[in-house]
């Protein structure tokens, strides 16, 4: 099965400085997810990247998939409180998503 | 309205008990995923299902069961309730694949669309 590694476990960040997130997969990937969730709360999708090379930005949240397609990173420019929460990578393989352990991101004011 | 629900939102029970978590969408989407969430463990599969009549086992299927009894709906069931699976439950939905010649594997061009959880603790 498709296995998932997200680095770091956590983080914590000064408020207006810049994060990234890695997730790095143990095979190709073929449709790579960002979610964030709230603590105990249900996922938000973020974005989809499917294409080797791939980048996509929403508001200050940038996510490349390298061109290999087996590694992803989730940047945040200029973090704000809103942004904190955890952040899960997923990935399809055999019509089945599996899920990283997640990033718990915390931004101190 | 929310496209993906799930009921109850929040549950305790004790050990040996049977108890059923139900999840209902409105997206039309056929396939459908139970997963659960534990702590630095991320979240894993239980269950899903492509339609109603095509169910599957996912990574962690043993100690539960589902039911899927119409394209909105799908039931996970713990027949016999224990400690351990105190978590995190969410539901999923998903729509069709299509499939990326260039690289030959599937891709989802549908995003999955998942419920807003319900935590579950078995004393």
């Amino acid at each position: 099965s498709q296995e998932l590694e997200q680095s770091p476990q956590s983080l914590i960040v000064q408020e207006g400085k810049n994060l990234t997130i890695n997730c790095t997969s143990s095979k190709t990937l073929y449709g790579l997810y960002w979610y964030k969730q709230k603590y105990g709360e249900g996922l938000i999708f973020l974005m989809m990247l499917q294409k080797g090379g791939e980048e996509k930005s929403h508001e200050k949240i940038t996510a490349k998939l390298d061109e290999k397609k087996q590694q992803s990173s989730l940047h945040i420019t200029a973090s704000q409180p809103s942004h904190a929460g955890i952040y899960l990578c997923g990935a399809f393989n055999d019509y089945k998503l599996s899920f990283g352990a997640g990033t718990t991101v915390t931004v101190r004011a | 309205d929310a496209d993906v629900t799930q009921t109850p939102r929040n549950r305790i029970t004790k050990t040996g008990k049977r108890i059923m978590l139900e999840c209902s969408q409105t997206k039309g989407h056929d396939r459908m995923y139970w997963y659960r969430q534990d702590p630095g463990l991320g979240l894993r599969l239980i269950y899903y299902s492509f339609d109603v009549k095509d169910i599957n086992k996912g990574e962690i299927s043993d100690g539960y069961s589902v039911s899927r009894q119409a394209q909105a709906k799908f039931s996970l069931s713990l027949e016999s309730a224990i400690p351990n699976q105190t978590a995190l439950y969410f539901c999923a939905t998903a729509g069709g694949f299509d499939w990326e010649f260039t690289s030959g594997g599937p891709v989802s061009t549908d995003t999955q669309y998942f419920g807003p959880g319900t935590r579950l603790t078995v004393l």
